[in-house]
């Protein structure tokens, strides 16, 4: 079945500090893949997104590419800001036929200024 | 839209009373998603609805969790009896086919 392998956190930076989360995936067929971020008190939020192969998703200085050879999503961003603690998901949909979006365990960032 | 709205936000309620959380999610979509997440087993997912049918309940933890989705616009998840063990934050999510999930903000959940 389905499934996604993300790096175990907590994850603490300074600001401005170099980020990367790393994310690796099982799926039939072509997948989709997502990451999502978790404020505190809050619900799961949509970060970004690519649908195919060597796709780059990018939102609020975050940025993955969909690499199909090494079935990996890595999260990355150049410099980490306070307001980016939270929690972030990776997630996939496998395609048509698929219902269920399959989530990793979630990694917890704590910026520290 | 005013995206998938969940209610309660919080909920405390005694051991053995029934719980019945309430989503209501984005029109047009047509899968619906319960999630419980918790600190030591993180986010799960409970069931879930294509076109308001369910489709894998498999996640439900016992007998004492139910969900139904009686038409496009509203689900409800209820527990009954409760027990402080199901103590958690509840999350709805809607999506359209081959799209992302859209998640409420929740319902938080404490049994005494």
């Amino acid at each position: 079945g389905d499934s996604v392998t993300q790096m175990e956190g907590p994850v603490t930076l300074s600001e401005e500090a170099f980020l990367t989360i790393n994310c690796t995936y099982t799926a039939t067929g072509y997948p989709s893949l997502f990451w999502y971020v978790q404020y505190p008190g809050e619900g799961l939020q949509l970060l970004l997104k690519a649908t195919k192969a060597d796709d780059k998703g990018s939102n609020k200085g975050f940025e993955a590419t969909y690499r199909k050879e090494t079935t990996s999503f890595h999260l990355e961003k150049g410099s980490v800001q306070v307001s980016d603690s939270a929690v972030y998901f990776c997630a996939l949909h496998s395609g048509a036929g698929s219902y269920q979006l399959t989530f990793g365990k979630g990694t917890k960032l704590s910026v520290i200024p | 839209d005013a995206g998938v709205i969940q209610s309660p936000r919080h909920e405390v309620t005694e051991m053995g009373q029934e719980v019945t959380l309430r989503c209501k999610p984005i029109s047009g979509h047509n899968s619906l998603f319960w999630y419980r997440q918790t600190m030591m087993r993180g986010l799960e997912l409970l069931i879930y609805f294509n076109n308001n049918v369910p489709i894998d309940d498999s996640g439900m933890p016992e007998d004492r969790f139910s969900a139904k989705m009686p038409n496009a616009s509203f689900s409800t998840l209820k527990i009954q009896p409760s027990e402080p063990r199901d103590s958690a934050v509840y999350f709805c999510a809607s999506r359209e086919t081959n799209t992302e999930a859209f998640f409420g903000q929740g319902t938080r959940l404490t049994v005494v």
